[in-house]
Parts: structure tokens; C-alpha cells; sequence
């Protein structure tokens, strides 16, 4: 069976830096592009950033250009978000998602379940 | 950005009863070349992760039920659930993947009268 699995959400006072990671399993990992979406009650379901199946394609909101940094390990068939100066309009359950092929914009095949960050002083 | 806009916000059905749920993008999603509309659908329940339910505007994602459909095309959508049983009770998001950035509607609430 295809699973994500997201670790490393928790709290974190504002400035402060946070890596999440997402380890999948049940799929050849690298035949797909892997995104990270946000949801909180306020804004609703939004994207957040993208990486192509190969690293070498990425993507970012506005919103967190900047101060956030997608990567993958595809030997680990993991996948990363380094986030950094957060922002208490960062709070959100964090989930990765599958894209359906190796690059571009995606509709979303797999989620994991997702971890929430709360950034709060 | 393309801003997508659900409508109703929320709609209560009986059981058994059609539920019809709408999506409008402010531009155009149909990539000409390849004639397909980049939008897909997504039901959420309590607690849990956003699972596709329908792709490509009217395609379904392995395992769901022949109950849900999408239909439409351009800028005008909707997700059909032909009749509404129990366990359809939850949230559902249309998204556009035409391109960078993806967006969500803002959900529509689905529940039993």
C-alpha cells in the first residue's frame, strides 16, 4: 500500500526553524514529484511548495519563498521541508502529497496524515 | 492566481438524495493541446488527510464509488454524489493544477438532513 508519513511538527516560538520530514512507502518514489500543502481553518487547503522527482525543479508560495527549503533523498524515499524564520501565520497542519507524475503542477494521488506546526511564543 | 470558488458552502441531503456541489475557477483550466481540464476533487472527513476522488474533472481515482462524478469544463465544475449515504459526511474541495500555484475552494460541507 502507497503511505506518507510526516514527522517533525511541534511547537516553535516565532523566528525560531523547524525540518519536517515525509518518508514514503509502497511506491518507486522517484517516479514522482512530491509537494507540501498547508491547511488551517482561516485560509483552508493551500500549497506550499514542490520539488520535481529529480530535485532539480522546485517550487514555492510567495508566502514562504525565502525562508523554507524543499528536499528530497530519493535513496531514502524521504522527502524535507527546512523551514526557517516562522511566522505565527505559519501555524497549519503540514501534509506531503504525491504528485501524480514526475514534475510540474499536480493533482494530489497520496496524502500522509499530517503534522502540526504551531508557532506560538 | 486562479481563485477557486465553491458553492453552496455548506448543503444538507437526506439519504439516498442527489448532493450537488459547484466549482468556478476565474480563468480557464482547459489545457487546449491535450483537451483536458486540470481539476480535481477531493473529499476530507474528521480527522483525516484530503483523498482524491475525482481527477482530470471527470475521471475517478481508483477504489471510489460509481456514486461520485464530476462533470463541466472550463471555468465551470461540479461533483456529483448521485445519493448521498452516510459515510459521505465531510468536507469537499475542488483544486486546480493547471498551473503554479495549484489552489483549493474554500470546502463545502456536506451533511445529512
Amino acid at each position: 500500500d502507497v503511505q506518507l508519513v510526516e514527522s517533525g511538527g511541534t511547537l516553535v516560538e516565532p523566528g525560531g526553524s523547524l525540518r519536517l520530514t515525509c518518508v514514503a512507502s509502497g511506491f518507486t518514489f522517484d517516479d514522482h514529484a512530491m509537494h507540501w500543502v498547508r491547511q488551517t481553518p482561516d485560509k483552508g487547503l493551500e500549497w506550499v511548495s514542490s520539488i520535481s522527482w529529480n530535485g532539480y525543479s522546485i517550487g514555492y508560495a510567495p508566502s514562504v519563498k525565502g525562508r523554507f527549503t524543499i528536499s528530497r533523498d530519493n535513496a531514502k524515499n524521504s522527502l524535507f521541508l527546512q523551514m526557517t524564520s516562522l511566522r505565527t501565520e505559519d501555524t497549519a497542519f503540514y501534509y506531503c502529497g504525491r504528485a501524480h507524475q514526475r514534475d510540474t503542477a499536480s493533482y494530489y494521488d497520496a496524502w500522509g496524515q499530517g503534522t502540526l506546526v504551531t508557532v506560538s511564543s | 492566481d486562479i481563485v477557486m470558488t465553491q458553492s453552496p458552502d455548506s448543503l444538507a441531503v437526506s439519504l439516498g438524495e442527489r448532493a450537488t456541489i459547484n466549482c468556478k475557477s476565474s480563468q480557464s483550466v482547459f489545457f487546449t493541446s491535450n483537451k483536458k481540464d486540470y481539476l480535481a476533487w477531493y473529499q476530507q472527513k474528521p480527522g483525516q488527510a484530503p483523498k482524491l476522488l475525482i481527477y482530470w474533472a471527470s475521471s475517478r481515482a481508483s477504489g471510489v464509488p460509481d456514486r461520485f462524478s464530476g462533470s463541466g469544463s472550463g471555468t465551470d465544475f461540479t461533483l456529483t454524489i448521485s445519493s448521498l449515504q452516510a459515510e459521505d459526511v465531510a468536507i469537499y474541495y475542488c483544486q486546480h493544477y493547471y498551473t503554479f500555484p495549484v489552489t483549493f475552494g474554500q470546502g463545502t460541507s456536506v451533511e445529512v438532513k
